[in-house]
């Protein structure tokens, strides 16, 4: 029942690539290919950005991308652009029900 | 294009009921998708409370288990949630969702709902 592992915030410099990790166990991020990322602006709904590890949905750039190894997925933005700054989640199936990393807060330096 | 769009009393007393309902425009409840309910405290993070099939069939966070209660109107298409016995830890805004495969894809815009006396 315990919420995803993410580090509190994560930064880099436009035009850079940063990586936001997201730990579980193998009774939910290793234990099914259900992971979600989600991309959250100050005062407005969380927006899909990654699904199912690595699928993105139409119209998300393809700077967006995720992977998984073991019970740690990963999303990574290249060339980061000032609109990427944001706060994201990453979601997991977890047999029954689904749980929320502690959230990212990415800086665009 | 799918919209969702909730609504509810946003001030509930201490060991009241919050009940939202989130209307749906651009689906149908009826469609093979599951409905969610998630939540966001004041500058904390996302919280999935439960979902709802067309079927009926629920799906609830172990940890609210005991006080949550989601279920659809088909005939109106929207769906609702109820949670009893609240307290301040339950101020939050509320999203409203739908989970089309695995993902929650569309989202409402949120309605906050403070817990006070």
């Amino acid at each position: 029942q315990s919420a995803l592992i993410q580090p509190p915030s994560a930064s880099g410099s436009p035009g850079q690539s940063v990586t936001i990790s997201c730990t579980g166990s193998s009774s939910d991020v290793g234990g099914y290919n259900y992971v979600s990322w989600y991309q959250q602006h100050p005062g407005k709904a969380p927006k899909l950005m990654i699904s199912e590890v690595n699928k993105r949905p139409s119209g998300v750039p393809d700077r967006f991308s995720g992977s998984k190894s073991g019970n740690t997925a990963s999303l990574t933005v290249s060339g980061l652009q000032a609109e990427d700054e944001a706060d994201y989640y990453c979601n997991s199936y977890a047999g029954r029900y689904w749980v929320f990393g502690g959230g990212t807060k990415l800086t665009v330096l | 294009q799918v919209q969702l769009q909730e609504s509810g009393p946003g001030l509930v007393e201490p060991s009241g009921t919050l009940s939202l309902t989130c209307a749906v425009s651009g689906d149908s409840i009826r469609s093979g998708d599951w409905w969610s309910w998630v939540r966001q405290p004041p500058n904390k993070g996302l919280e999935w409370i439960g979902e709802t099939s067309h079927k009926g069939t629920t799906n609830y966070h172990p940890s609210l288990k005991s006080r949550v209660t989601i279920s659809a109107d088909k005939s109106k298409n929207q769906f609702s949630l109820k949670l009893t016995s609240v307290t301040a830890a339950d101020t939050a805004v509320y999203y409203c969702a739908r989970a089309g495969g695995w993902k929650l894809d569309y989202w409402g815009q949120g309605a906050l709902v403070i817990v006070s006396s």
